[in-house]
């Protein structure tokens, strides 16, 4: 499975933007790059997928790099309540069946108000 | 527009029973797969259906199973179950399979085995 790499924390103020990095640099081509969130006592929430163009939601904006072996997921401004555990996960279509999503550890982003 | 609904939402077991969870994913949505997410293992793939076929499954042994239904809902049944069980389980739909699609979860079933 190709795998992310991503800092296991980062910290941001509230109302200021936030930029979450991911490696991933054995990415293949059918590879799309994937972010899901997650608070306590939750399940994972989407928040954006692309496959090669940068893309905008009313979440967050993914920026991909040219080369496809990094992306940063991109918070305009930052809330409290945007503090969660931040997964970037690869997903393909493999022929018979999706892969399912292999979720790491993730980054755990801390807003201070 | 109704979200994954997952029922129950807790369940208290006893080891040797068996359990069955459901899933009922967003209406259009054929793709339903399945997680277990545990404090120790992280977040972990189960199975995944399409179209009342199972089109791929995780690393887990045989007592974990499941099935779709023609309306696309979804059960998973565990079999003889273990204290390390214990855990939160997952439900995701998709509209379809693959990565262009994104996964939209539910809020999970906790499950404790004693």
């Amino acid at each position: 499975d190709a795998k992310t790499t991503q800092p296991n924390s980062m910290e941001s103020n509230e109302e200021e933007p936030v930029h979450l990095p991911c490696n991933h640099s054995t990415i293949s081509g059918t590879d799309y790059i994937h972010w899901y969130r997650q608070l306590p006592s939750q399940g994972p929430e989407y928040v954006i997928h692309g496959l090669t163009s940068n893309v905008n939601n009313r979440m967050a904006s993914l920026a991909i790099a040219e080369d496809r072996k990094s992306s940063t997921l991109i918070l305009h401004r930052a809330t409290l309540r945007d503090a969660a555990v931040y997964y970037c996960i690869l997903s393909a279509y493999s022929g018979g069946g999706a892969d399912g999503l292999t979720f790491g550890k993730g980054t755990h982003l801390i807003i201070q108000p | 527009k109704a979200g994954v609904t997952q029922t129950p939402r807790y369940l208290i077991k006893t080891r040797g029973q068996q359990v069955t969870l459901s899933c009922s994913p967003i209406s259009g949505h054929r793709s339903v797969s399945w997680y277990q997410q545990t404090p120790g293992q992280g977040l972990q793939f189960l199975f995944e259906y399409f179209s009342e076929t199972q089109r791929n499954k995780g690393n887990f042994p045989g007592r974990f199973s499941g099935r779709q239904f023609s309306n696309s809902r979804s059960e998973m049944n565990v079999s003889t179950l273990e204290l390390g069980d214990s855990a939160l389980y997952l439900c995701a739909s998709s509209p379809g399979q693959g990565g262009s699609y994104g996964y939209t979860f539910g809020s999970g079933t906790r499950l404790t085995v004693v």
